[in-house]
C-alpha cells in the first residue's frame, strides 16, 4: 500500500546524542518534505528535496541536516541534539510541480515527537 | 510578509452551530488553495482544494478573489469536527511549487 512511513514515532534522548528520524515513501513522489511542528501547533518548513542529491534548506533555520540519496528514503539527522529541538518532525512527499495534473496535495507521515532532555 | 492569515487560532462552536475558520491570502497570481485537517492523534492530512468545488465532511470553502479570502465552512458543526485546520497557499517555485502555511486554527466544538 503506498504510504509515508516515520519512525521512531517517539524518542526521548539526552543532550549530545546523535539522532536520526527515518522517512520512507513508496508514493512514488519525488519531493520531500520536513516540517518542524511547534507547541502552539505552527508549521515551519525547516527542509525539502525536489529529488535524488537535492536538498534545500526551509524557511525556519535549523541545525538538522537531511540526506537524499535514494527517490523513497528522506532522512533528517542531528549531530548533537538539544533541549531546543525538542518538537514533532513531520514528513511528507507531494508532486508539487507545475504540471496541470498534479493535485498539489502533500501527503504525510505520522510524525516522530522527539524530547531532548 | 505572511502570505497566508489565519486570524484566529482558536475558535470554539457548540455542536449544531455553524462554524466558519477564515483564511486571508496575499498572492498576485492565480491562486491555488487548501484546507488541511489534523484530528487528535492523526497525521495532517488534506481536507479540501478550491478547484475541486466539492464538500468535504460537510465543509466547503469558496476562493473570493476581491477579498482575497478561502473561509472553511459549516453549516452545522460537530464533535468529530474538533481538531487542527490549516490553510495553505500552492505558488511557483521555479519549475516547482510551494505551499505557503497559515498558523492554524483549532477548532473546538463543544457538547
Amino acid at each position: 500500500e503506498a504510504d509515508i512511513y516515520q519512525t521512531p514515532r517517539y524518542l526521548v534522548i539526552g543532550t549530545g546524542k546523535k539522532i536520526t528520524l527515518e522517512c520512507s515513501q513508496t508514493m512514488g513522489h519525488d519531493k520531500m518534505y520536513w516540517y518542524q511542528q511547534d507547541p502552539g501547533m505552527e508549521l515551519h518548513l525547516i527542509h525539502y528535496s525536489y529529488g535524488v542529491n537535492s536538498t534545500e534548506k526551509g524557511d525556519l533555520s535549523s541545525e538538522s541536516t537531511v540526506s537524499r540519496i535514494r527517490t523513497e528514503h528522506f532522512p533528517l539527522t542531528l549531530e548533537s541534539a538539544r533541549p531546543s529541538h525538542t518538537s514533532q518532525y513531520l514528513c511528507a512527499s507531494s508532486e508539487l510541480g507545475l504540471a496541470k495534473t498534479n493535485t498539489g496535495e502533500l501527503f504525510f507521515g505520522e510524525g516522530s515527537r522527539l524530547t531532548v532532555l | 510578509a505572511q502570505r497566508v492569515t489565519q486570524p484566529e487560532k482558536l475558535l470554539s462552536v457548540f455542536k449544531g452551530a455553524p462554524v466558519e475558520l477564515k483564511c486571508n491570502y496575499s498572492y498576485s497570481g492565480s491562486p491555488e488553495l487548501f484546507w488541511y485537517v489534523q484530528y487528535s492523534r492523526q497525521r495532517l492530512q488534506l481536507l479540501l482544494r478550491h478547484i475541486s468545488r466539492e464538500s468535504i465532511k460537510g465543509f466547503t470553502a469558496d476562493l473570493n478573489k476581491g477579498e482575497t479570502s478561502f473561509h472553511l465552512k459549516k453549516p452545522f458543526a460537530q464533535e468529530e469536527d474538533s481538531a487542527m485546520y490549516y490553510c495553505a497557499l500552492s505558488e511557483k517555485a521555479g519549475n516547482n511549487r510551494k505551499l505557503i502555511w497559515g498558523l492554524g486554527t483549532s477548532l473546538a466544538v463543544n457538547p
